[in-house]
């Protein structure tokens, strides 16, 4: 069955240091990668997402490439903020629209960034 | 634009009352939507997920059900709570032919 695994958190970055969270899956077919991220107290919010290989998504200076031939679906931002202190999540759809839109969440990640 | 609304947002309940946490979808027609369940400190655990009025698949075999009364309407519900009932349960839609979905706010339950 399809699995994602996120890197052992939780991490702590001082503001402006580089991110990177790690995500790589395990799916049959052309899995769409998604990035989640959820503030305290908060649902989850779509960050960015990928469909096909090599895609990369961004969004509010999060990135992340689609790599087909190592499974993986890494976030990176060059300089984190106070603001992105929340949890991540990495997830995988099956690639089919509607009754197979099923998601496969990672565990999440908590990031905190101190001033 | 759409937006998904999720209520109450918060809610205290003794073991074995009843539960009914309802979840509403504005501006699209025929959503799939979901429910989830975050326990503390731990991922998300889908529960329930329809694809329309009526229709309802469960991936969990529990003491929760979940209803589709109207097309933009979704509801989870329990006869009697249990404590491991407890959670932050979010409801989330996608549109009919696509595979991102969206998230509500979420309703925090504690059941003492």
């Amino acid at each position: 069955g399809n699995s994602v695994t996120q890197m052992e958190g939780p991490v702590t970055l001082s503001e402006e240091a580089f991110l990177t969270i790690n995500c790589t899956y395990t799916a049959t077919g052309y899995p769409s990668l998604f990035w989640y991220v959820q503030y305290p107290g908060e649902g989850l919010q779509l960050l960015l997402k990928a469909t096909k290989a090599d895609d990369k998504g961004s969004n509010k200076g999060f990135e992340a490439t689609y790599r087909k031939e190592t499974t993986s679906f890494h976030l990176e931002k060059g300089s984190v903020q106070v603001s992105d202190s929340a949890v991540y999540f990495c997830a995988l759809s099956a690639g089919q629209a509607g009754a197979n839109s099923k998601l496969t969440f990672g565990k999440g990640i908590t990031l905190s960034v101190r001033p | 634009s759409q937006t998904i609304h999720q209520w109450p947002a918060t809610l205290v309940q003794p073991v074995g009352s009843p539960l009914s946490l309802e979840c509403t979808v504005e501006g699209t027609s025929n959503p799939n939507l979901y429910w989830y369940r975050q326990a503390a400190g731990r991922g998300l655990q889908l529960l329930f997920y329809s694809v329309g009025i009526g229709q309802i698949s469960s991936e969990v075999p529990q003491n929760l059900s979940a209803s589709r009364p109207q097309d933009r309407q979704f509801i989870l519900s329990s006869k009697k709570l249990l404590l491991s009932d407890s959670g932050f349960y979010l409801c989330a839609w996608s549109g009919s032919l696509s595979d991102t979905q969206y998230f509500g706010p979420g309703t925090r339950l504690t059941v003492l």
